[in-house]
This record gives C-alpha cells, structure tokens and sequence, in this order.
C-alpha cells in the first residue's frame, strides 16, 4: 500500500468524545489527504496538506481539524465525536496535486470509525 | 456543477465473461481521467489514468477509453475472474483547481 499506514484500524467512541486518527506515510509525498467514504456517497475530501504546516479545507470539514507537523504524519482530529461522522476514513498521499494534471494518489487501507 | 456519474451502479457477471462500465463527467476544463479499484476493506488502487490526448489505454485486462468530446469513459474488463469481485471508481479532476471528483463507483460481483 505505498507506504501508508493508517491508524487505528478500527474504533468505536461515544458521541461527544475527541478523536484522533493518524496518517503516516514513508514515501516523502508532499500531499496528503483524508477522505471519508459512506454508501450512496463517492470519496469526499474532508482537509488536505500541501506541506508541513499548510492544510486546507475540503468539501466537507466542518467538524474536523487537521495537523501536519512533520512531512511523514497528517492528523485528523473530530473534537467532539457526533453519529454523522460514523464513516470509513481513507488517508491518501501524492507527490504533486492530484487536480491540474497532477500525480496519482496512493490510498491506506482505511479506518472505520463507529460513533455511538 | 463537476458532477462525475458511473453507471451501472451495480453489475453481476459470470466468470469468464466481459463487462463494461461507465463514467459520464461535466468536469470543465478536463486534466484527467482516471480508474481505481477499490476491494472490499481496502484503499482504492490505480488501474489506469488517461489525458486530454489519449483515448485507449490498457493494464492486462482492463481497457480504459476516453472520449473527451461527449465527456465520457468506459473501462472494459476481459475475461473476468473472481478477483475482479470489486468497486470501480472514476475519478476525474480539472485543470484549473487542486480538486478532484469521484464518481460513487459502480460494484461488480462475479460469480463462479
């Protein structure tokens, strides 16, 4: 899997309770993302970075809070777990940006998150 | 609005026979075209990825077409196997910005 490396894998949390996942890749990408992935719905882009310390939102951020201090670790943070973010959470990493011609993007395996 | 829509949403096919699925896109300007297979409990993976210029390209199996003047997409599969059991992405991202689109992705089952 390209050298990705998800975070748990699985988890279950009470509503209301912070959680972090953790990407970490060995690939020295500049780019990582984390994606969610529910049924009816394709991937959605929840934050992105383009470099240590520079993120940005995606289509559906509100709720979540990322991190990059170091080019091999992107977190995403949900402060205050709800139900609506029960989902599977897909963190990818490219060398360039995947829009504008840029390079693929390498996917972990995922982490399903349950909030209950 | 970028839309990028697959059809059919699902497929069931024997093993050995052919299939071909679908992406319809209204993203404008276009970059690139791209397919990924995402197995059950898994990341997406790559198959293929097309331009502006290209209209066929293969990996084994898999045959991707693009014709980027009716903004649409096929990726034929030869031959299947059971390991082709899978959800097949479309992704498709515009020259002008940092994001891409993904299709909701069409599942294919196949059966011995």
């Amino acid at each position: 899997d390209a050298g990705i490396t998800q975070s748990p894998r699985h988890k279950v949390t009470e509503t209301g309770t912070p959680v972090t996942l953790r990407c970490h890749q060995t690939e020295n990408h500049r780019y990582m993302y984390w994606y969610r992935q529910d049924p009816g719905h394709g991937l959605r882009l929840i934050h992105y970075s383009y470099g240590v310390k520079d993120t940005d939102k995606g289509e559906v951020s509100d709720g979540y809070s990322v991190s990059r201090s170091k080019t091999e670790d992107f977190l995403l943070t949900l402060e205050s777990a709800t139900s609506s973010q029960t989902s599977v959470y897909f963190c990818a990493i490219s060398e360039s940006s995947q829009g504008g011609g840029g390079t693929e993007a390498f996917f972990g395996q995922g982490t399903r998150l349950t909030v209950v | 609005k970028n839309q990028v829509e697959q059809s059919p949403q699902s497929l069931i096919i024997l093993e050995g026979k052919n299939c071909t699925l679908q992406c319809n896109y209204t993203v404008s300007p276009f970059s690139n075209l791209r397919w990924y297979k995402q197995d059950t409990g898994r990341g997406p993976v790559s198959l293929t990825i097309m331009t502006f210029s290209e209209n066929t390209k293969s990996n084994g199996r898999y045959t991707a077409t693009l014709d980027a003047d009716t903004k649409q997409s096929s990726l034929h599969i030869t031959a299947s196997q059971l390991s082709d059991s899978a959800s097949y992405i479309c992704v498709v991202s515009g020259r002008r910005d940092d994001k891409i689109i993904f299709g909701k992705g069409t599942r294919l089952h196949i059966l011995p």
